[in-house]
């Protein structure tokens, strides 16, 4: 099946810096979509973009399917921004394969 | 709109035991999945409903779990008996099943913290 690598595992941040989480997959997907996590552990959908890109307030995401990876920006990051981060992909309709994460803290 | 409803939050057994989880998907979501998430790790997927029939289960551990979702609606997981390494949190979640190509959203529930000693 397809492998998903997510990196950093893990990243702290100062409140108001911004950062940039990676998804690697090992082979052609026709779903990517990006995930938070948040510390009472609900699944909340950010983005679904298996190409191109999208912004929605202080996040955006990219994704270049031709070179199999995916970006997730966030930008002046908030305290309610800490949690873990998961990348999930599918080649196929609905079954979704999910990353390892990235564990995102912001300090205040 | 009401959201995916999982009972119960936490649950602590002795291994060897029986244990239950319910789902409640959205209202009108007809695909209905179930997910394993061992701390630390991200979710993975155990089955599949489409309305009542099954979609896939390749990764349910068919010897000692099962689920059903009879009239297509709720569903029920089942660990018998449990093992140590059971423990996870089962994170239901539901989408509406739109025609191939269109995004089809997963929602997901609180999940079920499970605790096997």
């Amino acid at each position: 099946g397809i492998q998903v690598e997510q990196s950093p595992p893990d990243l702290i941040l100062q409140e108001g810096a911004n950062s940039t989480l990676r998804c690697n997959f090992s082979d052609s997907v026709n779903n990517l979509q990006w995930f938070h996590q948040n510390p009472w552990g609900q699944l909340i959908n950010l983005f679904y973009i298996p190409s191109g890109t999208k912004q929605n307030g202080r996040l955006s995401a990219t994704t270049v399917a031709t070179e199999r990876y995916s970006l997730l920006y966030i930008s002046s990051s908030q305290t309610t921004d800490s949690g873990v981060y998961f990348c999930a992909v599918s080649d196929s309709a609905r079954q979704l394969t999910f990353g390892s994460g990235t564990q995102l803290t912001v300090l205040p | 709109e009401a959201g995916v409803a999982q009972s119960p939050r936490y649950k602590i057994i002795e291994k060897r035991q029986s244990v239950a989880f319910w789902c409640n998907p959205i209202s009108g979501h007809a695909t209905l999945y179930w997910y394993q998430q061992i701390l630390g790790q991200g979710p993975k997927l155990l089955i599949q409903f489409q309305n009542n029939g099954v979609v896939d289960d390749s990764q349910l551990p068919k010897d000692r779990f099962s689920a059903e979702r009879l009239k297509g609606v709720d569903s029920t997981l089942k660990i018998q008996p449990a093992k140590l390494e059971d423990s996870a949190v089962y994170l239901c979640a539901s989408s509406l099943a739109v025609p191939s190509g269109i995004p089809d959203t997963q929602y997901f529930g609180p999940g079920t913290r499970l605790t096997v000693l």
